[in-house]
């Protein structure tokens, strides 16, 4: 299995410029969240769905959309990049059945210049 | 809203030596997680702590949950330089989703 898979791994924008991060799980899990993680700093909640067609704010929302139009795909939409949102993106996913630990992509570092 | 704080923020230790990480969180939750971070990597997945009094243990890791008291501990014995890494606790809001707040984490490192 694939697990988490995100895409791409690096990028850099300028500012005012719009993104879409991916990502992507083959596990079938209906919980999809999306992190920021700032240097030195722990993992903040951007957004997260519960199954498709559901999605919801987390706590650091401003700046960026999500859709989930299907289980699998669950992509982050920055529109009109800010210096702001320099930071690394992780996407998670979680079995709700079992509802134990979160599976990690291997995460998007990002930079606005 | 719940806040999840660990300290130390940064620990050096001698390799051979023990020390403990501690996490307090500020609202009721019987789920806490421990994961590991290496350098420019994701995270790892350590220990899942399901409720109160549980107790696990990997190699020279250990972690302990009290509930009551709102505090996770991650004891390590013995440290070894591959230890060095950036461990995080995450507890678990109750509600929709299960989300997860993260500590800000403790950096290790092991010196020889």
């Amino acid at each position: 299995n694939a697990g988490v898979t995100q895409t791409p791994k690096f990028r850099i924008l300028k500012i005012g410029q719009s993104m879409t991060l991916q990502c992507t799980q083959d596990m079938n899990h209906n919980y999809m969240y999306w992190y920021r993680q700032d240097p030195g700093m722990g993992l903040k909640l951007i957004y997260y769905s519960v199954g498709a067609g559901i999605t919801d704010k987390g706590e650091v929302p401003n700046g960026y959309n999500v859709s989930r139009s299907t289980t699998e795909d669950f992509p982050l939409r920055l529109e009109l990049a800010a210096p702001s949102q320099t930071s690394v993106y992780f996407c998670a996913s979680r079995d709700d059945a079992t509802n134990e630990k979160l599976f990690f992509g291997s995460g998007t570092q990002l930079s606005v210049l | 809203e719940l806040k999840v704080e660990q300290n130390p923020l940064f620990l050096s230790m001698q390799e051979g030596k023990n020390y403990t990480i501690y996490c307090n969180y500020s609202t009721t939750s019987d789920r806490l997680y421990w994961y590991r971070q290496d350098p420019g990597k994701s995270l790892e997945s350590l220990f899942v702590l399901l409720s109160n009094g549980a107790v696990k243990q990997e190699g020279r890791l250990m972690a302990s949950l009290d509930t009551k008291a709102r505090l996770s501990t991650l004891h390590i014995t013995a440290a070894v330089h591959d230890l060095s890494a950036t461990y995080f606790c995450a507890v678990e809001n109750t509600g929709t989703a299960s989300k997860l707040t993260f500590g800000t984490g403790t950096r290790l490192q092991v010196t020889l």
